[in-house]
């Protein structure tokens, strides 16, 4: 079963442009979750998905980031324009619904490390 | 409102010897707690977790934690460090949102281990 992927690995783009940012989930998951790390800080919690719908988008820096995930399959994350302090490693994470599968867990893409120069 | 505390953003220890990185954690509610690991240029990976069974948790690579709710805490440990423990450790417990679920994580202990 393939994991968690997410594209690109790795991104250096000047201050101004657009990033978009892709993670596939785990096939059958509906919770898909983006977080992020800034350098030497916590992993911080950006948005929920469940299916196509977002759940919950309260650490959502500001309007610059938008998240969409059509057809509740896979997401993009778009850094429009980005910033300076928006380098960091960008995380995704999917699972099954907690609340009906207590042993489930979230599974973590290697992350989209983010430079912006 | 939940949270988690890594004390020690580094900790060093020698091959062979005791493993024990501390994390407190703070839920208004019976917690979910996790011990997530990053290994160089790879993703998160579960060590092991709590969800209100036994207090003891055994994870992969011989790691275990201990849920002592008087202490609100969810240290690990391993008895014996190897040369391939040497990456970064996160804490977090289960955050409930609207009826959802969402972790919330430490800052992140990074582990050395030396010859």
């Amino acid at each position: 079963e393939a994991g968690v992927t997410q594209f690109p690995s790795h991104s250096v783009i000047e201050k101004g442009q657009t990033v978009t940012l892709r993670c596939d989930p785990i096939s059958g998951h509906d919770n898909l979750y983006w977080y992020r790390r800034v350098m030497g800080k916590e992993i911080k919690f950006l948005l929920h998905f469940v299916k196509e719908s977002k759940q919950d988008e309260s650490g959502m820096p500001n309007n610059r980031f938008l998240a969409e995930r059509t057809g509740g399959t896979y997401s993009t994350l778009k850094v429009q324009p980005a910033e300076l302090e928006d380098s960091g490693v960008y995380f995704c994470a999917s699972s099954q619904d907690f609340r009906t599968k207590r042993n489930t867990e979230a599974f973590f893409g290697q992350g989209t490390r983010l430079t912006v120069v | 409102a939940q949270s988690v505390t890594q004390l020690g953003s580094h900790v060093s220890v020698s091959e062979g010897a005791l493993v024990l990185l501390r994390c407190n954690y703070s839920s208004s509610v019976p917690p979910y707690l996790f011990w997530y690991v990053q290994y160089p240029n790879q993703g998160l990976q579960l060590l092991l977790k709590y969800t209100s069974a036994a207090t003891l948790v055994k994870g992969i690579n011989g790691f275990e934690a201990e849920f002592k709710k008087s202490e609100t805490s969810f240290h690990l440990t391993k008895p014996s460090a190897h040369m391939s423990d040497a990456a970064e450790y996160f804490c977090a417990v289960m955050g409930f949102s609207g009826g959802y679920n969402k972790l919330i994580f430490g800052a992140g202990t990074r582990l050395a281990v030396h010859p």
